[in-house]
């Protein structure tokens, strides 16, 4: 069972160019979390998704940011006009759906996509 | 003040050491508690989970949750060079873990 795929793995960008970063969730996953992680800084929850409806976007940014998570293909996370600021690791996690009174005490992470601002 | 305080060391400590790693909160709604661990280049993993207050063990590693006192701890016995890695501590409110908070990691390195 695979786990949860991101790519790519590094991403160069320029200033006011835009970034794609994909998610492909474990099979079986309906819910996809995206967090960014800053240098020697924790995980900051951005956006949760399921597909085709997004549950919880409080922590994006209203500008630039946008996420989706189509009925088919990978979840993908925006970010338009990039600033020298963007620049993080930006990480995919992954969870089943909820069964009552049960703890998705799981949120499977993808190994991250790194993503540089020239 | 953030929600979740957690030193981010970096802290070293010899082979077969016990390590304590700590973390404070504010938010006395967080009712479930986690530990991941985070190798350098590589995204987060679950240790362990606890809910409310109490201690929990697996194999090496306790885990502690202090709920009056806002404060959770990780317990590594025999430490081992494979240790090292970055532990963060983490919470959220409900069993649906949809929302959840980090701290911002400690840095563990274990000296052979």
């Amino acid at each position: 069972n695979a786990g949860v795929m991101q790519n790519p793995r590094h991403l160069v960008r320029r200033r006011g160019q835009e970034a794609r970063l994909r998610c492909s969730p474990m099979k079986g996953h309906s819910h996809v979390y995206w967090y960014r992680q800053l240098p020697e800084e924790g995980l900051k929850f951005m956006v949760y998704l399921q597909k085709e409806n997004i549950i919880d976007e409080s922590g994006m940014p209203k500008e630039r940011f946008s996420a989706e998570f189509p009925k088919e293909g990978p979840s993908i996370l925006r970010i338009q006009q990039v600033v020298r600021g963007d620049s993080a690791a930006y990480f995919c996690a992954s969870s089943p759906p909820p069964g009552p009174g049960s703890f998705t005490d799981t949120q499977y992470f993808g190994p991250g996509t790194r993503l540089t601002v020239l | 003040q953030k929600e979740v305080e957690q030193d981010p060391g970096p802290l070293s400590v010899p082979e077969g050491a016990i390590v304590s790693l700590n973390c404070t909160y504010s938010n006395s709604a967080f009712q479930y508690f986690m530990w991941y661990r985070q190798y350098s280049r590589k995204g987060p993993e679950l240790l362990m989970y606890t809910y409310s207050s109490g201690n929990k063990e697996d194999g090496r590693f306790t885990a502690q949750v202090d709920k009056s006192s806002k404060y959770i701890s990780l317990f590594i016995r025999d430490s081992q060079p494979s240790d090292s890695a970055t532990y963060l501590c983490a919470m959220c409110v409900d069993s649906s873990a949809s929302k959840i908070i980090f701290g911002s990691g400690t840095r563990l390195s274990i000296r052979p």
